[in-house]
C-alpha cells in the first residue's frame, strides 16, 4: 500500500519562496511519477507539474514555468515541489500525487493518479 | 490552456441517474483516451473513480461508469445514494507529459 505524507502548513510573505515535500512509502518509489496539483479556497484542482524520481525528469504545466521546480530524493523517497515569486493567488492546498510508470521505463506511464498525499495547506500574506 | 469544461453542478433523487460532462479539445480528450475521474469530500483528498475513460479501480462501485465520444467525456452514476453527494473533476492527458483538469461539478442528492 503506497502512503504519500506532506510536511505541514506553511504562511509565507508576498514574493518568498514555498518548498513543500512528498515523503512516499510503500511500492517503489522508482517506478512511478509523483505530480503535483493545487486547490485554491472553493476552487478546481489545478495541474501543476510531474517529475519521474528515477530519472530527475519534470515537466511544468505552461502556467507555471519558470515558477515552480519539482524535485526528488531517491535516497529518502522524498518529492519536492518549490513555487518562488508568491503572490496572494497562489493560497491553496498542495497535493502531491501518484501516478504508475514512466515514460521510458519498463512499465507505460499511466495518466491517472491512485494515490494522493494529504495536502499542505499554503498560505500567502502580508 | 483552459481548463476543461463541466457542469458547475448537477443533482438527483436517491436512485435516480446523473451524468456529469467533461467537454474539452481534439488536443486533450479527444486526442487521448487518458480521462480519469475524481471524486472529493470537502476538505478531503481527491479518490479516483475512473480511470482511462471507462475503467473502475477495485473498490469503487459499479454504479460508477465513465465514456467518451468525440471530445467529451462523461461520468454516470446510477442509482445515487448520499454518499455520492460531492465534487467530481475529470482530468485528461494533454501531451508533452502534461495533464488538465476539469473545472468540477458539485453533485447534490436531493
Amino acid at each position: 500500500q503506497v502512503q504519500l505524507v506532506q510536511s505541514g502548513a506553511e504562511v509565507k510573505k508576498p514574493g518568498s519562496s514555498v518548498k513543500v515535500s512528498c515523503k512516499a512509502s510503500g511500492g517503489t518509489f522508482s517506478s512511478y511519477t509523483i505530480s503535483w496539483v493545487r486547490q485554491a479556497p472553493g476552487q478546481g484542482l489545478e495541474w501543476m507539474g510531474r517529475i519521474i524520481p528515477i530519472l530527475g525528469i519534470a515537466n511544468y504545466a505552461q502556467k507555471f514555468q519558470g515558477r515552480v521546480t519539482i524535485t526528488a530524493d531517491k535516497s529518502t523517497s522524498t518529492a519536492y515541489m518549490e513555487l518562488s515569486s508568491l503572490r496572494s493567488e497562489d493560497t491553496a492546498v498542495y497535493y502531491c500525487a501518484r501516478a504508475e510508470g514512466y515514460s521510458y521505463g519498463p512499465v507505460p506511464e499511466q495518466y491517472y493518479f491512485d494515490y494522493w498525499g494529504q495536502g499542505t495547506l499554503v498560505t500567502v500574506s502580508s | 490552456q483552459s481548463a476543461l469544461t463541466q457542469p458547475r453542478s448537477v443533482s438527483g433523487s436517491p436512485g435516480q441517474s446523473v451524468t456529469i460532462s467533461c467537454t474539452g479539445t481534439s488536443s486533450d480528450v479527444g486526442g487521448y483516451n487518458y480521462v480519469s475521474w475524481y471524486q472529493q469530500h470537502p476538505g478531503k483528498a481527491p479518490k479516483l473513480m475512473i480511470y482511462d475513460v471507462s475503467k473502475r479501480p477495485s473498490g469503487v462501485p459499479d454504479r460508477f461508469s465513465g465514456s467518451k465520444s468525440g471530445n467529451t467525456a462523461s461520468l454516470t452514476i446510477s442509482g445515487l445514494q448520499a454518499e455520492d453527494e460531492a465534487d467530481y473533476y475529470c482530468c485528461s492527458y494533454a501531451g508533452s507529459y502534461t495533464l488538465i483538469f476539469g473545472t468540477g461539478t458539485k453533485v447534490t442528492v436531493l
